[in-house]
């Protein structure tokens, strides 16, 4: 069974970029699509976008100049960065497996823009 | 604002059927297919339903979901007091080249 962790800051000050890893466990990142989605608190969900391990993205519209997606395959990670970030990008990020979300998910990183 | 509309709310009594819709539009349910999803509070959300009306291995058949033009439901029959979560309908939107959730509904079981 995949199962996926995020791991990274849980206070990032305005205007920096917000970094998260999610590292995969009991399969290969190079078998399937990963993607990453957002929630902020007390909020619905938003879908951040996709990545495979090939490097192909898609992004959110809304978000794509400032969010970058890579891979790590020899460590099975995956990595998002969000750059620019204000108090409205405080949100517990998740990854998950799929293009869209259909199979397992992290369970989930609280990320706080502060100061 | 999302893009999909669901109720804020809904609520059955134990034994019940609840149904939660979701809304949306030509350029997503109208033409992609609808996952929903479920989530207890603190955790991750999970995977409940799959194109329109396919539930996922170990989801229990109490669930079911339709899809009818712009529209979607999903259907808890039977409803016991564990399944009080927060449900979410999702669709590729083609117009926004995104995946777009709705705007969620909590389940209360009275």
């Amino acid at each position: 069974q995949v199962q996926l962790q995020e791991s990274g800051p849980g206070l990032v000050k305005p205007s920096e970029t917000l970094s998260l890893t999610c590292t995969v466990s009991g399969a290969s990142i190079r078998s399937y699509y990963w993607s990453w989605i957002r929630q902020p608190p007390g909020k619905g969900l938003e879908w951040i976008g996709y990545i495979y391990y090939s490097g192909s993205t898609g992004y959110n519209p809304s978000l794509k100049s400032r969010v970058t997606f890579s891979v790590d395959t020899s460590n099975n990670q995956l990595s998002l960065r969000l750059s620019s970030v204000t108090a409205a990008d405080t949100a517990v990020y998740y990854c998950a497996n799929g293009v869209v979300p259909t199979g397992s998910w992290g369970q989930g990183a609280l990320v706080t823009v502060s100061s | 604002q999302s893009v999909l509309t669901q109720p804020p709310s809904a609520s059955g009594t134990p034994g019940q059927t609840v149904t939660i819709s979701c809304y949306g539009s030509s350029s997503n349910i109208g033409s992609s297919s609808v996952n929903w999803y479920q989530q207890f509070p603190g955790t991750a959300p999970k995977l409940l339903i799959y194109g329109d009306h396919q539930r996922p291995s170990g989801v229990p058949g109490r669930f079911s979901a339709s899809k009818s033009g712009t529209s979607a439901s999903l259907a808890i029959s039977g409803l016991p007091s564990e399944d009080e979560a927060d449900y979410y309908c999702a669709a590729w939107d083609d117009s926004l080249n995104a995946f777009v959730f709705g705007s969620g509904t909590k389940v209360t079981v009275l």
